[in-house]
């Protein structure tokens, strides 16, 4: 079974800083996609941005970007020139591509709070 | 429509009474997810369906759960003999289902908030 660990419950940063979240994971499988998702006060969940294991390039989505290390299996979000719509609950979630499991498994989240 | 809809967004239940939440996937999506999320955690994964087909309920936590899509479109989450611990937000996702990234991204629709008293 996969596990995802985010070791930070709570980030508070100032408006237009950057910002990192941190996101470690155990598999024994080689084939699975890595998701952040964001869950604002509202409890919809959005998804931030997406990284394929095989890809060694890092994604990047505007002010979004990940540091992806698969040796390590670390997957980090790094938010640039952050803003107060940034202020929300994300989730680092494992979706296993190979047939395993068919759900994503989430960490506990952090929570990101952006300063004015 | 242009997203996933869950109804109702609230519900209360006594301890003891069955319940049933709704979720409508976004249209032509073939693959359906069920997430139970407790105060303060992350979503745990409970079922999974792949049109009518339930290919996986390894997460749900009893007996009492019971999930259907019969028609592959419109799920229903059934919950019976309600407990206190039931008490979490109730997520529906739906994705593409097909080959590639792009598939395996799930659209999460508001949730269903239920409390047991």
């Amino acid at each position: 079974a996969q596990t995802v660990t985010q070791s930070q419950p709570e980030m508070s940063v100032q408006e237009a800083e950057t910002v990192t979240l941190s996101c470690t994971y155990d598999t024994s499988e080689s084939n699975y996609y890595l998701f952040w998702y964001k869950q604002p006060p509202s409890r919809q969940m959005i998804l931030v941005i997406r990284q394929e294991a095989y890809k060694q390039q890092n994604a990047t989505e505007n002010r979004f970007s990940v540091n992806f290390q698969k040796a390590a299996k670390s997957f980090s979000l790094k938010i640039s020139d952050s803003q107060l719509g940034d202020t929300a609950m994300y989730f680092c979630a494992f979706f296993d591509s190979g047939g395993g499991a068919d759900g994503l498994t989430f960490g506990k989240g952090t929570h990101l709070i952006i300063q004015p | 429509g242009a997203g996933v809809s869950q109804s109702p967004r609230y519900k209360v239940a006594k301890r003891g009474q069955d319940v049933a939440l709704r979720c409508d996937p976004i249209s032509g999506h073939v693959s359906l997810f069920w997430y139970q999320q407790a105060l303060g955690q992350g979503p745990e994964f409970l079922t999974y369906f792949q049109n009518e087909a339930q290919l996986d309920k390894s997460g749900l936590p009893s007996d009492r759960f019971f999930a259907e899509r019969p028609e592959g479109s419109v799920s229903t989450l059934k919950i019976q003999r309600t407990q206190q611990e039931d008490s979490a937000v109730y997520l529906c996702a739906s994705s593409l289902g097909l080959a590639g990234i792009s598939s395996y991204e799930q659209y999460f629709g508001p949730g269903t908030r239920l409390t047991v008293t």
